[in-house]
């Protein structure tokens, strides 16, 4: 079992529609970020967040530590946002000290 | 913003031989950077954490011999791919944190730098 899991694993949708990706862990978290991957391979950080709500233009990702689970929205979607997005939680315990997770990612394809 | 140069983004090697991939924060002092590992068409995986002045953390299953970590100054770290064989064809990322030292930086925002997509033939 992962312990990130993020749904859908791959998301078409039609330029202007406002998305949804979904992130649930299974672990404590210190942090959640939201990572963006274009085609190339480079990777942007989105947000960290260890609760509540941040706000980047049309991003907005949320998190609920209670339910374990974390949400991307892209409002007014565009051609460009298309790329992988990949949510990573930093968890620490006593037995594994720091440890890194990453979900599988989610492919968007916005199209004209 | 804070900028994060990885060198070389591409590079091709024959079996045997060993890779140097650096990875340098440009306005920044990045006291822990992080190795990753990217299959085709699989999400990152951490390899190791590097701290500055100290020695490499290694992930579960991450051979420190086969994956050299040299984390020399607060601007650089780099990894060496040492007797290169197909298998570690892959891409290679590296990240680092702007703030704060050991358990600090895991709370810190992320800079990656572009890649290296590495073939061994």
């Amino acid at each position: 079992k992962n312990e990130v899991e993020q749904s859908p694993q791959n998301l078409t949708a039609q330029e202007e529609e406002f998305i949804t990706i979904n992130c649930s862990y299974s672990v404590g978290i210190s942090a959640l970020h939201w990572l963006q991957q274009h085609p190339g391979g480079g990777i942007v950080s989105l947000f960290m967040l260890s609760s509540g709500k941040k706000k980047h233009g049309r991003l907005i990702a949320t998190i609920n530590i209670q339910e374990k689970h974390s949400s991307l929205h892209i409002t007014a979607s565009h051609p460009r946002d298309s790329a992988v997005y990949i949510c990573a939680v930093r968890s620490f315990t006593t037995n594994t000290g720091n440890q890194f997770y990453f979900g599988t990612g989610t492919s968007l394809t916005v199209i004209p | 913003g804070a900028v994060v140069s990885q060198h070389p983004s591409r590079v091709i090697c024959k079996s045997g031989t060993s890779v140097k991939i650096e990875c340098r924060s440009l306005d920044f002092q990045a006291t822990t950077m992080f190795w990753y590992r990217q299959f085709p068409k699989q999400s990152l995986m951490l390899m190791a954490t590097s701290n500055e002045g100290s020695k490499a953390t290694y992930e579960q299953g991450v051979e420190k011999d086969k994956f050299l970590i040299n984390h020399a100054s607060l601007t650089l770290s780099t990894l060496t791919v040492t007797s290169a064989h197909p298998e570690d064809s892959s891409f290679y990322i590296c990240s680092a944190s702007d703030q704060g030292t050991g358990g600090e930086s895991y709370n810190s925002p992320l800079h990656f730098g572009n890649g290296t997509r590495l073939t061994v033939t």
